[in-house]
């Protein structure tokens, strides 16, 4: 069965940075777009970045454009996201998640606190 | 980017009631739109893509309608698991989740 797990997450002081992973497993990882959603606490879904399955293709919402840098190791079945200078808005629970459209499977998310 | 509003941004209803969410995207989006449900402390799941086609495994009371900019989610009778807040999403320009929809009971 498909699964997804992250790690990663912990409390942050604002300015600092975190790399999130993501263990996929159950699936030909390499076949498959992957995507990074996150959800502030109390807050509806905010997409964050997509990664295309050979790596060519990436793309990121505003909000992180030029902090956030997502990656992946097909031969590790994994899916990366770096994050710099994170600020207290970027406070989530970040779920790593399969595909595209639509997006099918997620993960149990990891909890990201950006505070002083 | 297209942004996608979701109304009503809550509801209250009774077990056996029929339900209709609507998603309005600010532009066309032919039918590259999906529903996720999500319960409190978990992940989201998928139950319809591309506006229409049930996701396996999904009960048949959830249905899917829409195209362009107006899109429905329909739950024809309500069942005590299916108290939970209800997202929509577009894939035709990147990736845009509406703001939600709470369905709590009356």
């Amino acid at each position: 069965q498909v699964q997804l797990v992250e790690s990663g997450g912990g409390l942050v002081k604002p300015g600092g940075s975190l790399r999130l992973s993501c263990a996929a497993s159950g699936f030909t990882f390499s076949d498959y777009y992957m995507s990074w959603i996150r959800q502030a606490p109390g807050k509806g879904l905010e997409w964050v970045s997509y990664i295309s399955s050979s790596s060519s293709y990436t793309n990121y919402a505003d909000s992180v454009k030029g902090r956030f840098t997502i990656s992946r190791d097909n031969a590790k079945n994994s899916l990366y996201l770096q994050m710099n200078s994170l600020r207290a808005e970027d406070t989530a629970v970040y779920y790593c998640a399969r595909g595209l459209s639509p997006i099918d499977y997620w993960g149990q998310g990891t909890l990201v606190t950006v505070s002083s | 980017a297209i942004q996608l509003t979701q109304s009503p941004s809550s509801l209250s209803a009774s077990v056996g009631d029929r339900v209709t969410i609507t998603c309005r995207a600010s532009q066309g989006i032919s039918s590259a739109l999906a529903w996720y449900q999500q319960k409190p402390g978990k992940a989201p799941k998928l139950l319809i893509y591309d506006a229409s086609s049930l996701e396996s495994g999904v009960p048949s009371r959830f249905s899917g309608s829409g195209s362009g900019t107006d899109f429905t989610l329909t739950i024809s009778s309500l069942q005590p698991e299916d108290f939970a807040t209800y997202y929509c999403q577009q894939f035709n320009n990147l990736l845009t989740f509406g703001g939600g929809t709470k369905v709590e009971i009356k």
